[in-house]
């Protein structure tokens, strides 16, 4: 299993567009969730879905910033219109979504966006 | 509110010597406590858990309730334990929350 596929890996947008994240969450596992990470405000938790039905979105910033996972193997983080602000690494991670501390998160290699 | 609370942006230490990374915590329910660690070029993976009482690649972590303290712990640091290391705290269904994290940088 190659794990948690993310891309594009590097994003390079101008102000004001659409910048649409991707991500394929690891075979079998229920749970997804998506991740920020700035320098001053670390590692975040933006959203998760739990069998393909976002849980929790409380963690995202602002209505510019939707997610969708119209099936078990895809996901989408969409920020739109973009701003300079949003330049961050985004990681995508998945879980069997068992429960009880045994359910283990598994990171994405993350895509890295700036926004100029 | 949970917090999770890593004092050390850096530590660096020599081959061979004892390493603690610091992590304290804010939680009023009871709470369950990670070890992540990401090393260069490579993806954040959990290192250990609290609720297993495991040792993994000679790292330790043991859960102080009455300190509210989740410190990491090594005996003797290797080169390769270089990497950054992020406390985490499970709460709700399953949402995590991350320190800032700390830079552990072993030199030869």
């Amino acid at each position: 299993d190659a794990g948690v596929i993310q891309s594009p890996r590097h994003e390079v947008t101008e102000m004001g567009q659409e910048v649409t994240l991707r991500c394929k969450p690891i075979s079998g596992h229920n749970s997804l969730f998506w991740y920020r990470q700035t320098m001053m405000r670390g590692l975040e938790l933006l959203i998760y879905f739990n069998n393909n039905v976002p849980i929790d979105d409380s963690g995202m910033p602002e209505d510019r910033f939707s997610a969708k996972m119209p099936n078990a193997s895809f996901s989408t983080l969409k920020i739109q219109p973009s701003e300079p602000r949003d330049s961050a690494v985004y990681f995508c991670a998945s879980s069997l979504g068992a429960s009880g501390s045994l359910d283990e998160q598994f990171f994405g290699p993350g895509t890295r966006l700036t926004v100029l | 509110a949970q917090r999770v609370t890593q004092p050390e942006k850096l530590l660096s230490v020599f081959k061979g010597a004892p390493v603690e990374l610091k992590c304290n915590y804010s939680y009023s329910g009871s709470p369950e406590l990670f070890w992540y660690v990401q090393y260069s070029r490579q993806r954040l993976q959990l290192l250990l858990r609290h609720i297993s009482r495991e040792s993994i690649k000679g790292f330790t972590a043991d859960l102080n309730k009455g300190e509210t303290s989740f410190h990491l712990k090594k005996p003797f640091a290797q080169e390769e334990d270089s990497a950054m290391y992020y406390c985490a705290l499970r709460f709700g269904y399953n949402k995590l929350i991350f320190g800032a994290g700390t830079r552990l940088a072993v030199h030869p």
